[in-house]
């Protein structure tokens, strides 16, 4: 079974601080699917960024950037220079790439409070 | 804006009743993926469709049934309602690849007072 868990239930940094989303999870999938989602207050999810695992490369897209590490099995969110808009609910999630369907399993969630 | 179109955005009713949810997959997109989040489970896959036929199941209630119409468009049918029912409701969709990624529609705010 795949299980995706975010030990950070709650942050709180003040605007331009850089904060880190921890995302840990387990598969026994050889290929898998990782992504971030956004709620925001309003409750939608939005999509952020997605990793496959066969690609460990890190990357940067403009403030956020992640660091996908197979070897620990994590996959954490990196926010630069935060701004108030980036409050909200952070979910980490995974994919099986050897399973029928395509089903996400989430992590619990981790709510970020960005204070001015 | 992700392109998928969930209704009704809210919707009250009682136990026991029987309600509909609708949701519209991006243009194009074959695969429509159901998830509940509510306070106590969380996220939770429910079930998918992939042009017009059943490809997965979740932790999907015995009451709540799905379908995927020919014109992609999807209904999740949740009947005999419990108050535990009482979540926010996700549709999501995927393009051609099932790998590919999924982009959610608002949601479906239900209450079962």
């Amino acid at each position: 079974a795949q299980k995706v868990t975010q030990a950070q239930t709650e942050i709180s940094v003040v605007e331009k601080e850089d904060v880190t989303l921890d995302c840990v999870y387990e598969t026994r999938d050889t290929t898998y699917y990782l992504f971030w989602y956004k709620q925001p207050p309003s409750g939608e999810l939005v999509f952020l960024i997605r990793r496959n695992s066969f690609d460990e490369q890190n990357e940067i897209s403009g403030r956020y950037s992640w660091n996908f590490q197979k070897s620990t099995s994590s996959f954490n969110f990196t926010i630069t220079a935060s701004q108030v808009v980036d409050s909200a609910v952070y979910f980490c999630a995974l994919s099986g790439g050897d399973n029928a369907g395509n089903m996400l399993t989430f992590g619990g969630g981790t709510r970020l409070m960005v204070k001015p | 804006d992700s392109g998928v179109t969930q209704t009704p955005k809210h919707l009250i009713t009682a136990t026991g009743q029987r309600v509909t949810l609708r949701c519209s997959p991006r243009s194009g997109d074959l695969s429509v993926y159901w998830y509940q989040q509510s306070l106590d489970q969380g996220l939770q896959f429910l079930i998918q469709y992939y042009n017009g036929e059943e490809r997965a199941k979740g932790n999907i209630l015995e009451r709540f049934s799905a379908q995927q119409f020919p014109d992609l468009h999807s209904e999740l049918n949740l009947s005999s309602l419990e108050l535990g029912d009482s979540a926010l409701y996700f549709c999501a969709s995927s393009a051609l690849g099932e790998r590919e990624t999924q982009y959610f529609g608002p949601g479906t705010r239900l209450l079962v007072l």
